[in-house]
């Protein structure tokens, strides 16, 4: 079936660690994005991308890094950089210029 | 910030009763949307009305969209428990999409 896939669901990490998560789409849609949830709160857009090799920061963009290599994924580093890095991450993609994202389920990251 | 903003903030209604949430933005828009996300759960798109529409239906859904007020009413018919969730609602301006902080819907069965 089609759709975006996010792993790992769950993850901790201790302080000073960087990590990676994981998105795939098979869609075939251009753009990715990277948001971020805090309990309680809407989504903060972190990184998206409209094509391959190329990326913007969004709001939220510091101690976070991203890659575009290929059109199906588009992976977040969280790295040691980011000062309150628990939350949940949330994926998404879209056709460029057409109207809905499609999320992934989400990783959930807790520092310890 | 440009998140928008929902209202309530929480919502708790019976069975069967229509339930309305608003929204507010700030800036100039293409289209606004209206998502769903169940408890851990990943966003679902329910309805996007283009910024030169003021109505809009899908199912028990209906929309409202008034850019002169920058905001915009969501309106869930004949509710039921599974429509349990928060809705968000999200702008999109050039490439961008910035969502509201949300509202939790509880329907009681």
């Amino acid at each position: 079936d089609g759709g975006i896939t996010q792993s790992p669901k769950y993850l901790f990490r201790k302080e000073g660690q960087n990590v990676t998560l994981s998105c795939e789409q098979n869609l075939n849609h251009d753009a990715m994005y990277w948001y971020r949830q805090d309990p309680g709160q809407g989504l903060r857009l972190i990184y998206y991308s409209q094509i391959v090799n190329d990326f913007q920061k969004g709001d939220i963009a510091e101690g976070y890094s991203v890659s575009r290599e290929k059109k199906e994924s588009f992976p977040l580093t969280v790295t040691s950089a980011q000062k309150n890095p628990t939350a949940f991450y949330l994926c998404a993609s879209r056709f460029v210029n057409t109207g809905e994202l499609f999320f992934g389920e989400g990783s959930r990251l807790t520092v310890l | 910030s440009q998140q928008g903003e929902e209202d309530p903030q929480a919502l708790s209604i019976q069975e069967g009763e229509n339930a309305t949430m608003n929204c507010s933005y700030k800036t100039s828009i293409n289209n606004l949307q209206w998502y769903r996300q169940n408890s851990g759960r990943g966003l679902v798109h329910l309805i996007l009305i283009r910024s030169n529409e003021r109505e809009k239906h899908s199912g028990r859904l209906r929309v409202t969209l008034d850019t002169s007020k920058k905001s915009s009413s969501l309106l869930i018919t004949a509710s039921r428990a599974a429509d349990t969730a928060s809705y968000f609602c999200a702008t999109e301006t050039g490439n961008q999409f910035y969502f509201g902080t949300g509202t939790s819907l509880t329907v009681i069965p």
